[in-house]
């Protein structure tokens, strides 16, 4: 089975100030892939990064940052000089490739709240 | 850029009403699925779908919900009975055949079942 861990349920942090959310993830599959998405208060799903298992590599979109580490089963997303519109829920997901189905598997999600 | 849409988007009725959401999966996709978000909870797996069949279902998904594709581009959840806990944000996904590419979300449909 899979789960994903989000332990940060809110996080506030001051405009311009870097912010870390946290992701843990839990599979037996050796082959998975992991993602983020936002949530804004409108109550859309907007997918930000994939990664997959075999590929370790950190990587950088902008503001955006991903730690992908798997001796810790970690997956952390870092946005640095917050601005207010990242003000969102960011739900961390799981999926595995075996059957074809793969279905994603959520944490429960950080509320980050950005204060100008 | 091709996008999934969910109508109505919001969806208010009786309880033991039967309620059916739409969506229109991206147009080349194989795989489609449904999400359920309670309020302030996070997002669960519901049902996937794929070669006119279901795939895999969640527990959630009991004997009360069905899901059809009974065109070449409409996907519908029906639930047959409708509970109060069945209020939700109810999510809409497709994807393409591509391994691992990511599923693409409907705006969703707010149900409320009063």
């Amino acid at each position: 089975a899979q789960k994903v861990t989000q332990a940060q349920t809110e996080i506030s942090v001051v405009e311009k100030e870097d912010v870390t959310l946290d992701c843990v993830y839990e599979t037996r599959d050796t082959t998975y892939y992991l993602f983020w998405y936002k949530q804004p208060p409108s109550g859309e799903l907007v997918f930000l990064i994939r990664r997959n298992s075999f590929d370790e590599q950190n990587e950088i979109s902008g503001r955006y940052s991903w730690n992908f580490q798997k001796s810790t089963s970690s997956f952390n997303f870092t946005i640095t000089a917050s601005q207010v519109v990242d003000s969102a829920v960011y739900f961390c997901a799981l999926s595995c490739p075996e059957g074809g189905n793969e279905k994603l598997t959520f944490g429960t999600g950080t509320r980050l709240t950005i204060i100008p | 850029e091709p996008e999934v849409t969910q109508t109505p988007s919001h969806q208010v009725t009786q309880m033991g009403q039967e309620v059916i959401l739409r969506c229109v999966p991206i147009s080349n996709h194989l795989y489609f699925y449904w999400y359920r978000q309670i309020l302030g909870q996070k997002v669960e797996f519901l049902v996937s779908f794929y070669n006119n069949e279901i795939s895999e279902k969640s527990e959630i998904f009991d004997d009360q919900f069905s899901v059809e594709r009974p065109d070449g581009s409409n996907f519908t959840l029906k639930i047959r009975s409708t509970k109060l806990e069945d209020s939700a944000m109810y999510f809409c996904a497709s994807r393409n055949g591509t391994r691992a590419n990511e599923q693409f979300f409907g705006p969703g449909t707010r149900l409320t079942v009063l």
